[in-house]
């Protein structure tokens, strides 16, 4: 059964705390992408990653980290430095020119 | 820089009606455009995609969408609304030679009244 799966469903993250986001895909896609999602606020790009060991800034980088080691695998790190972590983060892969979308986590700050 | 512009942030229609949702877009060459559904805790879900050749494309669950380059339009419609159908609706646009850099745009959800 061919996707994306996201891990975990819920997460929370104290003050001072990195968290990591898991993003699996077994659909042989080389691109793939980590999108923040606030509410009335649609869809804001974080990272993404063209090919194994490769991956550049989208339009909100800061407090973000991720490592692209693996084609199938792309971890994304909410770090310290992300002020207003709080969100639904949803990854994405690309195969013919199309996005396809993980089942996303949503991240609370405790 | 390439923009999507969802003018109606909420609509509500009755089961049976028919329906449209507007989607407005600002690109520089020929865009590739999307229609995505996301059910409310949920991943986003692809309904249909424009490429290139004819401007009305068929989706899934009964959704057609018509590209309008003269009108920058990529507006989405079904013929008769069913309850199931209430989600939240995103357009999106992106470059015709690559699609890895996506726009979208702000979202319309969607009520359906029995």
């Amino acid at each position: 059964d061919g996707g994306i799966t996201q891990s975990p469903k819920y997460l929370f993250r104290k003050e001072g705390q990195n968290v990591t986001l898991s993003c699996e895909q077994n659909l042989n896609h080389d691109a793939m992408y980590w999108y923040r999602q606030d509410p009335g606020q649609g869809l804001r790009l974080i990272y993404y990653s063209q090919i194994v060991n490769d991956f550049q800034k989208g339009d909100i980088a800061e407090g973000y980290s991720v490592s692209r080691e693996k084609k199938e695998s792309f971890p994304l790190t909410v770090t310290s430095a992300q002020k207003n972590p709080t969100a639904f983060y949803l990854c994405a892969s690309r195969g013919q020119e199309t996005q396809y979308f993980g089942p996303g986590t949503r991240l609370l700050v405790l | 820089a390439q923009s999507v512009t969802q003018p109606d942030i909420h609509i509500t229609v009755s089961e049976g009606a028919s329906l449209e949702l507007r989607c407005n877009y600002s690109y520089g060459a020929t865009p590739y455009l999307f229609w995505y559904v996301q059910s409310p805790g949920q991943g986003l879900q692809l309904l249909l995609k424009y490429f290139s050749g004819d401007t009305l494309v068929q989706g899934i669950k009964g959704f057609e969408a018509e590209f309008k380059r003269s009108q920058s339009s990529f507006n989405l419609r079904k013929p008769s609304v069913h309850w199931s159908d209430a989600a939240e609706y995103f357009c999106a646009v992106g470059p015709y030679n690559a699609g890895n850099m996506l726009t979208f745009g702000g979202g319309t959800r969607l009520m359906v009244k029995p």
